[in-house]
């Protein structure tokens, strides 16, 4: 797991607060992404950036801001969140070309996210 | 689309025992097949995965899956089981006309008993 490493490990927040997940992989990839794990439920793909270009956002709600300022770094940015939002966020990253691949996602520990 | 099944929320076995963990999947393409394990407050640690060829493919700590391409199938097997891989097994699947989208199961909780 020191491939890709995440902070905070866990976070309690307010619906009014605002807070910054921060992720970075030491492992030469250009592919990062971030998912939601909820209990009971699949993981859910959120973002995801190929050569620091977003390439994939699947319908998440704009409370959730991703930024990736260069390939090794991935930041999901929070803001007036709902107690539903309450799960274990997770970053991963992948070596991609630019089409079909056959890369594996390696991935971080995660973030316990708490809203209050 | 792609779709995975994991047809069982927990297996149970008892320790030195084979386990399988089931995995069924559905996609346009040809499939990309891969398996993660978690564990408590942990990621996703990736296990193995099938591309192409040998449809038995071995992966880390003495696990394998079996490609089955009629039955779409790709169980998680392990000769004996260990206490310690008591754990959440994920499948996960891609086609090889997407572009890097992972599907995953809702996974399988492995229990191994003394």
């Amino acid at each position: 797991e020191t491939g890709v490493t995440q902070t905070p490990r866990h976070l309690v927040m307010g619906m009014t607060n605002k807070k910054s997940l921060k992720c970075e992989q030491h492992l030469g990839h250009n592919a990062m992404y971030w998912y939601k794990q909820s209990a009971k439920k699949p993981l859910e793909l959120m973002f995801v950036y190929n050569f620091k270009e977003q390439t994939e956002n699947n319908s998440v709600p704009s409370r959730f801001s991703p930024e990736c300022p260069n390939s090794s770094h991935l930041f999901l940015h929070l803001h007036t969140l709902q107690p539903e939002d309450s799960a274990l966020y997770l970053c991963a990253s992948s070596q991609q070309g630019r089409g079909m691949g056959t890369d594996t996602q390696y991935f971080g520990p995660g973030t316990r996210l708490t809203v209050l | 689309a792609q779709s995975v099944a994991q047809p069982e929320d927990q297996v149970n076995v008892a320790e030195g025992n084979p386990l399988t963990v089931k995995c069924t999947y559905s996609v346009s393409g040809n499939p990309y097949l891969f398996w993660y394990v978690q564990y408590p407050n942990r990621g996703l640690q990736f296990l193995l995965k099938y591309i192409t060829g040998d449809n038995l493919v071995k992966g880390s700590y003495g696990f394998e899956a079996e490609f089955n391409k009629s039955q779409t199938s790709f169980h998680l097997k392990k000769p004996s089981a260990l206490v310690s891989d008591s754990a959440l097994y994920f499948c996960a699947v891609r086609d090889d006309t997407g572009f890097q989208k992972l599907v995953f199961g809702t996974g399988t909780r492995l229990l191994v008993s003394p």
